[in-house]
C-alpha cells in the first residue's frame, strides 16, 4: 500500500512569493490532516478535512494560507504571500473514516520543508 | 483538549527496556492515547494505541492505568535504531465525521540509545 506522498520535499522561495503544497492521502482516506512544526516549536494542527469538506480549520494561522481538497482526493495548501514565520516543515496525515482501529491511526507522510528567504 | 506531559528526553542502552511515562491528567472518557515515533526528517510513524488496561503489539507495550491519567510505552531490548521522539497524544474520534478531533502535540521524548 502506498503511503502519504507529499510533494515538494523541500522549497526555497524569497518572502512575497506564493508556494503550493500538495498531499496525496493513502487511496481511500477520507480523513486529511495538515499539520506544521515551524523551527524550534511543538507539532501544531492546521486543518483537517473529511473528503472534500473542512471538518476544522480553526489551526490555519491566517487568511495567508489557503487549503483545498478538491474532488476529496489530494489536497493542496497555498501561502500566499510567504512570510518569514511561515518557515517550518509542513506534514499531511490521513486516516480512514468510521470505527474500529484504522479510523484513529493516522499516517504521515515525510513533510514539506519550506524556506522562506 | 487533553495536554500531555512526557519527559524531555531519555537516555538508554542496547539490549535494556525503555520505559516512557505520558501524563494526561484531564483526559476525557472517549479519548484514546495513541504514540508515535517520529525520525529526523520524516512524518510520525504510528506505533500503538490503546484505551484502558495493556496493548501489546510486535514492537511495544501500552500500560494504561485504571484512572487512565497516565500511559507508559514500553519498548523491549531497544536497539540504536530506536533513538528517535516519541510522542504521545491523547484525543477523541469524531461522531460526525469518524476522524480525530485535532491532536495535539506536545514536545515529546527525545530517547537516544547507546552502544
Amino acid at each position: 500500500e502506498a503511503g502519504v506522498t507529499q510533494f515538494p520535499s523541500h522549497s526555497v522561495i524569497e518572502k512575497g512569493q506564493t508556494v503550493t503544497l500538495r498531499c496525496d492521502p493513502i487511496s481511500g482516506h477520507d480523513n486529511l490532516y495538515w499539520y506544521r512544526r515551524v523551527m524550534g516549536k511543538e507539532i501544531k494542527f492546521l486543518l483537517h478535512f473529511v473528503k472534500e469538506s473542512k471538518q476544522d480549520e480553526s489551526g490555519m494561522p491566517n487568511n495567508r494560507f489557503l487549503a483545498e481538497r478538491t474532488g476529496g482526493t489530494y489536497s493542496t495548501l497555498k501561502v500566499q504571500p510567504a512570510e518569514l514565520e511561515d518557515s517550518g516543515v509542513y506534514f499531511c496525515a490521513s486516516s480512514q473514516v468510521g470505527g474500529g482501529p484504522g479510523a484513529n491511526v493516522l499516517t504521515f507522510g515525510a513533510g514539506s520543508r519550506l524556506t522562506v528567504l | 483538549l487533553a495536554k500531555t506531559t512526557q519527559p524531555i528526553s531519555m537516555d538508554s542502552y542496547e539490549g535494556q527496556e525503555v520505559n516512557i511515562t505520558c501524563s494526561h491528567n484531564n483526559i476525557a472518557t472517549n479519548d484514546y492515547i495513541t504514540w508515535y515515533q517520529q525520525f529526523p526528517s520524516q512524518g510520525p510513524r504510528f506505533i500503538i494505541q490503546g484505551y484502558k488496561t495493556k496493548v501489546t503489539n510486535e514492537v511495544a507495550s501500552l500500560f494504561i492505568p485504571a484512572d487512565r491519567k497516565s500511559s507508559t510505552l514500553s519498548l523491549p531490548r531497544v536497539s540504536l535504531s530506536d533513538t528517535a521522539v516519541y510522542y504521545c497524544l491523547v484525543g477523541a474520534l469524531s461522531l460526525i465525521s469518524g476522524g480525530y478531533n485535532k491532536l495535539i502535540f506536545g514536545a515529546g521524548t527525545r530517547l537516544a540509545v547507546h552502544p
